[in-house]
């Protein structure tokens, strides 16, 4: 089975930097990829999304990148707040209407 | 924004206590999901439901658990006999297409003593 670590991956960040947040995908068939952000005590909440045939896709603040060569996914928060501080997670899905696979997560810590 | 609602927020139950969980998922949405995640660890999934039955299921949804939509608008979790190890948030998701994201709800913390 998969293992899971108590301690997730930290990155922190002074308030008003770029965050850049990594995560690599195993799966070849997964073909929509999902960044969410997580406070705690709280669900998961949808940040941005993209798919396959794309590489990158911008939102507001967020940029997502998608390098299906070496399988990896990035997240790009520009000019970060305190706000943003939250648990990251990247997710996949293998296309219909199938379970979205969840990655194991990164904390993102904002230093004001 | 229409949102996902789950109750209780925080259910405290007995080992070997049977547990429901509920869900009220936004008005379009087809297909329906229930997720766990034990404290610290990442965000697991446990089945998937559409059309009134289900989809995909996971090695962690066994006979003590099950799925149900009984009047078309509520989505439950219900766990048979509990045990010390079920004890997560327990998240509701749906998405209206296959096209469009997955939405959570805000979750239940069940604590199983």
């Amino acid at each position: 089975g998969e293992s899971v670590g108590l301690h997730l991956p930290t990155l922190s960040v002074q308030e008003g930097d770029n965050s850049i947040i990594n995560c690599a995908y195993s799966n070849s068939a997964s073909d929509y990829f999902i960044w969410y952000k997580q406070e705690s005590g709280k669900g998961p909440q949808f940040i941005i999304d993209i798919r396959s045939n794309m590489d990158k896709r911008q939102g507001q603040r967020v940029t997502v990148l998608l390098n299906k060569t070496v399988k990896h996914l990035s997240l790009q928060i520009a000019a970060t707040q305190p706000g943003d501080s939250a648990v990251y997670f990247c997710a996949e899905n293998s296309g219909g209407y199938q379970k979205v696979t969840f990655g194991t997560g990164t904390k993102l810590q904002v230093i004001p | 924004e229409p949102e996902v609602t789950q109750t209780p927020s925080h259910q405290v139950t007995q080992m070997g206590q049977e547990v429901i969980l509920r869900c009220v998922p936004i008005s379009n949405h087809l297909y329906f999901y229930w997720y766990r995640q034990i404290l610290g660890q990442k965000v697991e999934f446990l089945v998937s439901f559409y059309n009134n039955e289900i989809s995909e299921k996971s090695e962690i949804f066994d006979d003590q658990f099950s799925v149900e939509r009984p009047d078309g608008s509520n989505f439950t979790l219900k766990i048979r006999s509990t045990k010390l190890e079920d004890s997560a948030m327990y998240f509701c998701a749906g998405r209206s297409g296959v096209n469009y994201g997955y939405t959570f709800g805000s979750g239940t913390r069940l604590t199983v003593v």
